[in-house]
């Protein structure tokens, strides 16, 4: 049962327009989400997170908006540039214990195309 | 300040052997997890050691096993292996203090390739 689902395995945008990257979870407690990025060969590198208590966080080229209703959160990449050009995972996690599991969706391949 | 150090990054074992793959936090980390990434299936959580202790598994046999020594250095090992154990096997290390208002960030060391044939 996947409590974190990505539901689109990959996505082509071309560069300079908004790539829009999806997921969607279950677990109504989840109250702090990840988008992790991740090139071949390398692991994955945090990017960007946002709390529950918001529905939206900002970091330079990145958003990434929830909503809890929907169990829903998207990052946002404005403009795409070739470098976003990777994997990239959603993660969740429940409750403030520092001991607490961070779910990872299967992912997301982003193609930036010229 | 160095990243997450994995090693081997590449191995390839036959079925029935066992293995074991180590990891080297950043420093002052305290908490290691392990995570079994395939194709399809984004990152499956293995297990996690904060003070020399496990304190959450994923949903693995229990052929996985892992554990940390005193530096936070931390060892995950595999028996009887599996054609299916063929993945890439990532360890990430935090702090492990998380607030109300943000939770523990994870870095990745950059994993070690398992093949079994």
């Amino acid at each position: 049962d996947q409590q974190v689902k990505q539901n689109s395995p990959s996505l082509s945008v071309q560069e300079g327009r908004i790539s829009i990257l999806n997921c969607d979870y279950t677990n109504s407690m989840f109250d702090y989400f990840l988008w992790y990025k991740k090139y071949p060969a390398e692991g994955p590198t945090f990017l960007i997170s946002i709390s529950s208590i918001k529905d939206k966080n900002e970091d330079g080229r990145f958003t990434v908006f929830l909503n809890k209703s929907a169990k829903h959160l998207s990052l946002h990449i404005v403009p795409s540039q070739p470098g976003d050009s990777a994997v990239y995972f959603c993660a969740a996690s429940a409750g403030y214990s520092s001991a607490s599991k961070i779910i990872f969706g299967s992912g997301t391949r982003l193609s930036i195309r010229p | 300040k160095a990243g997450v150090t994995q090693t081997p990054r590449y191995l390839i074992k036959t079925r029935g052997q066992q293995v074991t793959l180590s990891c080297s936090p950043i420093s002052g980390h305290r908490s290691v997890s392990w995570y079994q990434q395939t194709p399809g299936q984004g990152l499956q959580f293995l297990f996690e050691y904060f003070s020399e202790t496990q304190r959450n598994k994923g949903n693995f046999p229990g052929r996985f096993s892992g554990r940390q020594f005193s530096n936070s250095r931390s060892e995950m090992n595999v028996s009887t292996l599996e054609l299916g154990d063929s993945a890439l096997y990532l360890c990430a290390s935090s702090l492990a203090k998380r607030t109300s208002a943000n939770t523990d960030t994870q870095y990745f060391g950059p994993g070690t390739r398992l093949t079994v044939l």
